[in-house]
């Protein structure tokens, strides 16, 4: 059973528009999340995160908001560049447990800027 | 610095042999885990250290074996694997203090099993 869900396995944004990338999570005691970007054969490097007790979260280009009553995150990119393209997985844990039972991961979703 | 170090990048082996990845993180981290990556798949937890002692172990078989020798390392010990093993093998480390849970990743060792 995923608990972790992205739906969208590729999204293509045109270069200097908004890119919306959505993740969904069943487990309620889940309290933190992040996401994470993916280049090939490298390992995934992190962006953004943000706490249950928040519901946006601000770094620059990078946007992340949570909905918490319907278990929904979203990390928005504006602009999108070309260096954007790849593939962002939304990671969650529990703070209660001190992190120390790992990230669970969705199954990410391949971003494509198209010039 | 956020950087985590993974030896070696590629590794070819056969079922029979015994080799072992290897880890560094100078950053003081307090909180280390192995992941293991399919071809377009999440990583999938598979230990975690937490103060240099396991923590978790995910029903990971035993030809699977880990080990922590101080703070700054963490092995991964490789015995009689299946072909099925070859994979993206993914560590991190985190600061391990309550509210910093941030998992910091290296480049990953792409194993591939004969």
């Amino acid at each position: 059973d995923q608990q972790v869900k992205q739906n969208s396995p590729s999204l293509s944004v045109q270069e200097g528009r908004i890119s919306i990338l959505n993740c969904d999570y069943t487990n309620s005691m889940f309290d933190y999340f992040l996401w994470y970007k993916k280049y090939p054969a490298e390992g995934p490097t992190f962006l953004i995160s943000i706490s249950s007790i928040k519901d946006k979260n601000e770094d620059g280009r990078f946007t992340v908001f949570l909905n918490k009553s319907a278990k929904h995150l979203s990390l928005h990119i504006v602009p999108s560049q070309p260096g954007d393209s790849a593939v962002y997985f939304c990671a969650a844990t529990m703070r209660s447990g001190g992190g120390a039972d790992g990230l669970t991961f969705g199954k990410g979703t391949h971003l494509i800027i198209q010039p | 610095d956020t950087e985590v170090t993974q030896t070696p990048k590629h590794l070819v082996m056969g079922m029979t042999n015994k080799k072992s990845l290897k880890c560094e993180q100078h950053m003081g981290h307090r909180a280390m885990y192995w992941y293991k990556q399919k071809a377009k798949k999440p990583p999938e937890l598979m230990f975690v250290y937490s103060y240099e002692k396991l923590s978790i172990n995910e029903s990971v078989p035993s030809r699977f074996s880990p080990e922590c020798p101080n703070s700054s390392l963490l092995n991964l010990h490789l015995h009689a694997l299946q072909p099925e093993d070859s994979a993206l093998y993914l560590c991190a480390s985190r600061l391990g203090l309550a509210y910093q849970e941030t998992q910091y990743f290296g480049p990953g060792t792409r194993l591939l099993v004969l």
